[in-house]
């Protein structure tokens, strides 16, 4: 089993929609959880970042983190064309490197 | 304000040659990791430096290393290039810990 699953997709969905991205992880002892924004060719761009269990909002996303169930969520509402890109869930104990899922390619379709 | 850079942005080498990446952090970062991410797979740690010392080292070949210089910019090798080799290597830099890193554009390397 690898240590963070992420289904990769292809998904697609109208403009306007609510998108549900997510990650499972096997790992007890991940305290740390990212989701990172990468386009075609480009390197991956800090989105959400949120330490232990809860929710986080900023803007049009949330990112929720359930330790009990691992797993972790991000939610995009209004989806936009330009969300159009390929999100990659990320995690770690503390001061230790990120653990990356495979990510998920979002195609947002005006 | 300038993000992670990197150099060369794209670079074909042959089988068996060496090639080095540069990446300067963000000012004032001290801390600098390496990624290297194949196509359809999400970034896999090689290295991370923190005032100049090796802090981390993942699963890669000792084909690979780096160092980071007095400026804190840093510099990736990989020796005896292998066709598996080819991807998009990530320099992400960081204040201090890993927990928050900020990634930069990248270097796609192809090797052929």
């Amino acid at each position: 089993q690898k240590e963070v699953e992420q289904d990769p997709g292809p998904l697609s969905v109208p403009e306007g929609a609510i998108v549900s991205l997510n990650c499972t992880y096997s790992n007890s002892a991940f305290q740390y959880f990212m989701w990172y924004r990468q386009y075609s060719r480009k390197g991956p761009e800090l989105l959400m970042y949120t330490y232990s269990s809860g929710n986080k909002e900023d803007g049009r996303f949330t990112a929720q983190v359930d330790k009990s169930s691992k797993y972790i969520s991000l939610f995009i509402r209004d989806s936009q064309p330009s969300d159009s890109a390929t999100y990659l869930c990320a995690m770690s104990a503390g001061n230790t490197p990120l653990v990356f899922g495979k990510g998920t390619r979002l195609s947002v379709i005006a | 304000d300038a993000g992670v850079t990197q150099s060369p942005t794209h670079l074909i080498k042959t089988r068996g040659q060496h090639v080095t990446l540069r990446c300067s952090p963000i000012s004032g970062h001290k801390s600098v990791s390496w990624y290297q991410q194949v196509l359809g797979q999400g970034p896999q740690f090689i290295f991370q430096y923190y005032e100049k010392e090796e802090r981390g080292r993942g699963n890669f070949p000792d084909r690979f290393s780096a160092r980071q210089f007095p400026n804190y910019s840093s510099e990736l090798n990989v020796n005896a290039l292998l066709l598996g080799d080819s991807a998009l290597y990530l320099c992400a830099s960081s204040l201090a810990d890993l927990n928050t890193i900020y990634f930069g554009e990248g270097s796609w390397l192809t090797v052929v």
